[in-house]
């Protein structure tokens, strides 16, 4: 079975700080790996995904996260956040198949003071 | 932009009653979901439908639950007879094939009294 670990319940940062929320990932098979972010009182938007190609994927917001296989790791960074950061973030594993369905982590609460 | 719609966007009802929620998922995709959120939790898998036939169902997706696609639009999920513990944000999905994102609707949040 699936299954996605987000150590990091929450994590407060200073405004233009770098930041990493960490996720690590267990799967007997390939997987497909996403980023969600969730304003408050809002749905859940896509930030980035890793399917295939490239290990380093990034997003248009500054946003980065990198595959790594062998730590069965995609932890997601930003050199640099803003206060418009400030939400929580969901890690996801697919493995496509049948039902493509997500399995998430438990989220990490990014939190950007000024 | 197409986009996931999701009706209500807030649903009250009393325990025992049956509620339908709704979801326009994007046109051309072939792949449906509804997850849920309890308050504070972790976003839970309930779901998946594709080829007009549910392709894996959670624990959490009893005999209570439901779900159909009337139309070629339309998505829903219904719950027969709704308990407190039912009380959360309902996401619907959609992706466009396997190994593909999924799209998030706003969600509904239904408080179950």
């Amino acid at each position: 079975a699936q299954s996605v670990t987000q150590l990091d319940s929450q994590v407060p940062v200073f405004e233009e700080a770098p930041v990493e929320l960490r996720c690590n990932y267990s799967s007997s098979v390939s997987v497909y790996l996403f980023w969600y972010v969730q304003y408050p009182n809002q749905g859940l938007q896509l930030l980035l995904k890793y399917l295939s190609g490239s290990t380093l994927v990034e997003s248009i917001n500054g946003f980065e996260a990198e595959f790594n296989k062998s730590q069965t790791s995609f932890h997601l960074r930003k050199p640099s956040v803003h206060i418009s950061d400030t939400a929580e973030y969901f890690c996801a594993v697919s493995n496509g198949g049948a039902t493509n369905k997500l399995i998430f982590g438990t989220g990490t609460l990014l939190a950007v003071q000024p | 932009e197409p986009e996931v719609t999701q009706t209500p966007s807030h649903q009250v009802t009393q325990m025992g009653q049956e509620v339908i929620l709704r979801c326009v998922p994007i046109s051309n995709h072939l792949y449906f979901y509804w997850y849920r959120q309890i308050l504070g939790q972790k976003v839970e898998f309930l779901v998946s439908f594709y080829n007009n036939e549910i392709s894996e169902k959670s624990e959490i997706f009893d005999d209570q639950f439901s779900v159909e696609r009337p139309d070629g639009s339309n998505f829903t999920l219904k719950i027969r007879s709704t308990k407190l513990e039912d009380s959360a944000m309902y996401f619907c999905a959609s992706s466009v094939g396997s190994g593909t994102e999924a799209f998030f609707g706003q969600g509904t949040r239904l408080t179950v009294v």
